[in-house]
């Protein structure tokens, strides 16, 4: 089955500066990567996908890449704010699957 | 439009009792999954219901854990006997269509001790 694997664990970031999570996953046959975000007390939000047909997508301050011959697909939010500050966890899954599945998470503090 | 209600937020049991945690998802969302994070780990996968039906429980760990959706409105998860091994944020989360391909809202979790 799918495995996704995320790094760094743990990312702590000035305010204003950039910060990027990598993540990589194992069944060439996933199509769909959506990135939640985790804010205290609460259920994860989807913030951002991105699909197998497209390389790169930007969404304000925060834009996803991928790379499906690596099987890398990357979250990069510019000018970082404190209330960036959460866990984010990426995910990979395919049409077919009935379920999405998730990387261990980032912890993500931001610095003011 | 009422997101994904879930209830206890909380529940503190010692080992050897019975928890029972509820799902109500959003209305009309027929697909309805249960998720479990343990100790900082990965957001696990434990079943999916579509509507009434256990479409996938392949991730469910064991026969202590049982899954029910009452004529496909909300769900409950029952675990008995609880045991230390089962503390964890429980999610449940619901969508429009399968595959996990349109996205999950997903609801704040209850949070289960075992002591």
């Amino acid at each position: 089955g799918e495995n996704v694997e995320q790094h760094p664990s743990t990312l702590s970031v000035q305010e204003g500066d950039s910060a990027v999570i990598k993540c990589t996953y194992s069944d060439s046959a996933s199509n769909y990567f959506p990135w939640y975000k985790q804010e205290l007390g609460k259920g994860p939000q989807l913030i951002i996908d991105i699909r197998s047909n497209v390389g790169e997508k930007k969404d304000q301050r925060i834009a996803v890449t991928l790379n499906k011959t690596a099987k890398h697909f990357s979250l990069h939010i510019t000018e970082t704010q404190p209330e960036d500050s959460a866990v984010y966890f990426c995910a990979a899954s395919t049409a077919s699957y009935d379920k999405v599945i998730f990387g261990p998470g980032t912890s993500l503090s931001v610095i003011p | 439009e009422a997101g994904v209600t879930q209830f206890p937020s909380h529940s503190v049991i010692e080992k050897g009792q019975t928890v029972t945690l509820r799902c109500d998802p959003i209305s009309g969302h027929d697909n309805l999954y249960w998720y479990r994070r343990v100790m900082g780990k990965e957001i696990k996968f434990l079943l999916h219901f579509v509507k009434e039906s256990k479409q996938d429980e392949s991730g469910m760990p064991n026969n202590r854990f049982l899954a029910e959706r009452t004529g496909g409105t909300y769900s409950t998860l029952k675990v008995q006997p609880a045991e230390l091994e089962d503390s964890g944020v429980y999610f449940c989360a619901s969508s429009p269509r399968g595959g996990g391909y349109y996205g999950y809202t997903f609801g704040s979790g209850t949070r289960l001790t075992v002591v």
